[in-house]
This record gives structure tokens, C-alpha cells and sequence, in this order.
């Protein structure tokens, strides 16, 4: 399968600090991306789907102006958390697929800690 | 009513069984299903998608979809104790720009 790569692995972040976190397709042109949120022995909650220049369309209860969501290029998209807080704590994982393709390829997820 | 719908278990089977999984879906115009596996702390990897209605083989993994009762299977034969992990039911719909995932099924496969 197609690979996609998410960066960084696991951040802890202070209370009040934003954090970015990237994912990137790395063989394939990812015209679609999604990112999910996923807290313990809970299933992957779909937070915003971007397509390539063009505005992320946020689901139902995620704050646009919280989560920011950025696809400038068809290989990098980028979630930056800010003002992270403990709540915000959970496993984020990003999800790519390509115009060709209806099967989505996962990043490895980011294991955020917000102390 | 959520959109895909699985079974949480645990389902446990015996090293070398047949382990069968099973997804319901609420929206008939959903297009296309997938079945991903996921190990504890890790991310989900695609297993096998299936488009049209019937049964679609690859190894020891048979997906099966039936769109009449809105219903998708994935059947693992001479299960494993390494296919342990939770596996997760996904469909899409329009312009497969949306994922709806299930819960989650979690598999024991005991040596």
C-alpha cells in the first residue's frame, strides 16, 4: 500500500501551547486528507476532512479555530492544536488518499500529552 | 442510529479456527467498505475493500458484502495468534470523501 507518514510520533506539550503535527504522502499524491481523534479503547472519530487548496470541512463539534488545518500542498498536511489542553490529550492520526484511489493509507498517529 | 455498527466483542477463537467479523452500515447509498486492523497504541492498516455484492478472497482473509441487508463480513481462516488485534469496519459515500468507521471488533486469537 501507498505510505504515509506523520510526524512527530509523540509530543508532550505544556498547558496552553499550540503543537503542530504534520503528515505527508510520500509516494503518491494525496488529494484528500483526513484526520482523526482516538482516546482510549475508543474508535477513530473523524474530525475534519481537506482537500488540496482548498478549506478543511470540519465535522459536527470540532472548533475550526482550535484545530487548524492546513493542505497547501498534495503531499503535506498539517493539524496544529492550539491552545492545547489535558482534555485535548488523545492519539491523532491523519489518513490519505489519491484522486485514483478510493482506499485511504494511515499515517503512524501522534500520541499527544498535554501537561 | 451510527452510521457503521460493529460488534465491540472481545471474540475469542482458537489458533487455527475460522474467526468471523461482522459490520452493519445505515446509509444504502454508502459505496464502499473496508476493513482495517489495528494493534493496541498503533494505526490502522488497510486489510481488504469490497465494492460490489458478494465474496472478494485475498489469502486467508474473505470479505463478503451483501448491499440488500446492508452488510459487510470479513472472514480470517487458520486464524493466527499475531491477527489478535481490533479490526474496524469502514464505508464511504459521496465521492469517497467521507470515512465512517466502526468501533471496532477485538479479536483474541489464543495459541
Amino acid at each position: 500500500g501507498a505510505v504515509v507518514s506523520q510526524h512527530p510520533s509523540r509530543v508532550i506539550c505544556k498547558s496552553g501551547t499550540s503543537v503542530k503535527i504534520e503528515c505527508r504522502s510520500l509516494d503518491f499524491q494525496a488529494t484528500t486528507m483526513f484526520w482523526y481523534r482516538q482516546f482510549p479503547k475508543q474508535s477513530l472519530m473523524l474530525m475534519a476532512t481537506s482537500n488540496e487548496g482548498s478549506k478543511a470541512t470540519y465535522e459536527q463539534g470540532v472548533e475550526k479555530d482550535k484545530f487548524l488545518i492546513n493542505h497547501a500542498s498534495l503531499t503535506l498536511s498539517t493539524l496544529t492544536v492550539t491552545s492545547a489542553h489535558p482534555e485535548d490529550s488523545s492519539f491523532y492520526i491523519c489518513s490519505a488518499r489519491d484522486r485514483a484511489n478510493t482506499e485511504a493509507f494511515f499515517g503512524q498517529g501522534t500520541r499527544l500529552t498535554v501537561v | 442510529q451510527k452510521e457503521v455498527e460493529q460488534n465491540s466483542g472481545p471474540l475469542s477463537v482458537p489458533e487455527g479456527a475460522i474467526a468471523s467479523l461482522n459490520c452493519t452500515y445505515s446509509d444504502r447509498v454508502s459505496q464502499s467498505f473496508f476493513w482495517y486492523r489495528q494493534y493496541s497504541g498503533k494505526s490502522p492498516e488497510l486489510i481488504m475493500s469490497i465494492y460490489s455484492n458478494g465474496d472478494k478472497e485475498d489469502g486467508r482473509f474473505t470479505a463478503q458484502l451483501n448491499k440488500a441487508s446492508q452488510y459487510v463480513s470479513l472472514l480470517i481462516r487458520d486464524s493466527q495468534p499475531s491477527d489478535s488485534a481490533t479490526y474496524l469496519c469502514a464505508v464511504t459515500r459521496g465521492n469517497f470523501n467521507k470515512f465512517y468507521f466502526g468501533s471496532g471488533t477485538k479479536l483474541n486469537v489464543k495459541p
